[in-house]
């Protein structure tokens, strides 16, 4: 099946910094990649997708880049903010595996002001 | 629109004991999958109910259990219950399809004492 991993495993940034999470999968049938932020005590919140069939995709502060050949993908986010602190996660499925998210470790994030 | 709700929020239960938990979709939505947050393991997935029916299994001793109602509505249950199951169950749900985007609720923390 699926495997999932993620590094850093914990990163700190200075407020205004840039941070990047890495993730490498190991099925290449695998085709969305979504990325969860959760914050202490509460629930993963989709925050950026990106499917097989695109490159990189961006949201204001957040991108995500895909490498299909070399099987990974990246969480980019500028111009880091306090309340940007929360553990991310990413995952990868693939089409025929329907909904069964296949996540990483997650990255403890923490922005310092 | 209301999100994913999941009840009871908090379970505390001594080995041996079984429990159900309940997870109510966002409206429109027929898929419900459940997944098991533990420090160690991080996010695990259980299993996936698609109109009624069981779409995806993870690899979770058969004493984890599942079903889905016509409302969409699920449940969960673990029976014979060990100290290993103490953990945050997160119940997510989308419109249909595989890989549609995944809404998570803030989860039942269950212990096992």
């Amino acid at each position: 099946g699926e495997n999932v991993e993620q590094h850093p495993s914990t990163l700190s940034v200075q407020e205004g910094d840039s941070a990047v999470i890495k993730c490498t999968y190991s099925d290449s049938a695998s085709n969305y990649f979504p990325w969860y932020k959760q914050e202490l005590g509460k629930r993963p919140q989709l925050i950026i997708d990106i499917r097989s069939n695109v490159g990189e995709k961006k949201d204001q502060r957040i991108a995500v880049t895909l490498n299909k050949t070399a099987k990974h993908f990246s969480l980019h986010i500028t111009e880091t903010q306090p309340e940007d602190s929360a553990v991310y996660f990413c995952a990868a499925t693939p089409k025929a595996a329907g909904n069964k998210l296949t996540f990483g470790g997650g990255t403890r994030v923490l922005v310092k002001p | 629109k209301a999100g994913v709700t999941q009840t009871p929020r908090y379970l505390i239960k001594t080995r041996g004991q079984q429990v159900t938990l309940s997870c109510s979709p966002i409206s429109g939505h027929r898929s419900v999958s459940w997944y098991q947050q533990t420090p160690g393991q991080g996010l695990q997935f259980l299993f996936e109910y698609f109109s009624e029916t069981q779409r995806n299994k993870g690899n979770f001793p058969g004493r984890f259990s599942g079903r889905q109602f016509s409302n969409s509505r699920s449940e969960m249950n673990v029976s014979t219950l060990e100290l290993g199951d103490s953990a945050l169950y997160l119940c997510a749900s989308s419109w249909a399809g595989p890989d549609e985007k995944l809404f998570f609720g803030s989860g039942t923390q269950l212990s096992v004492l």
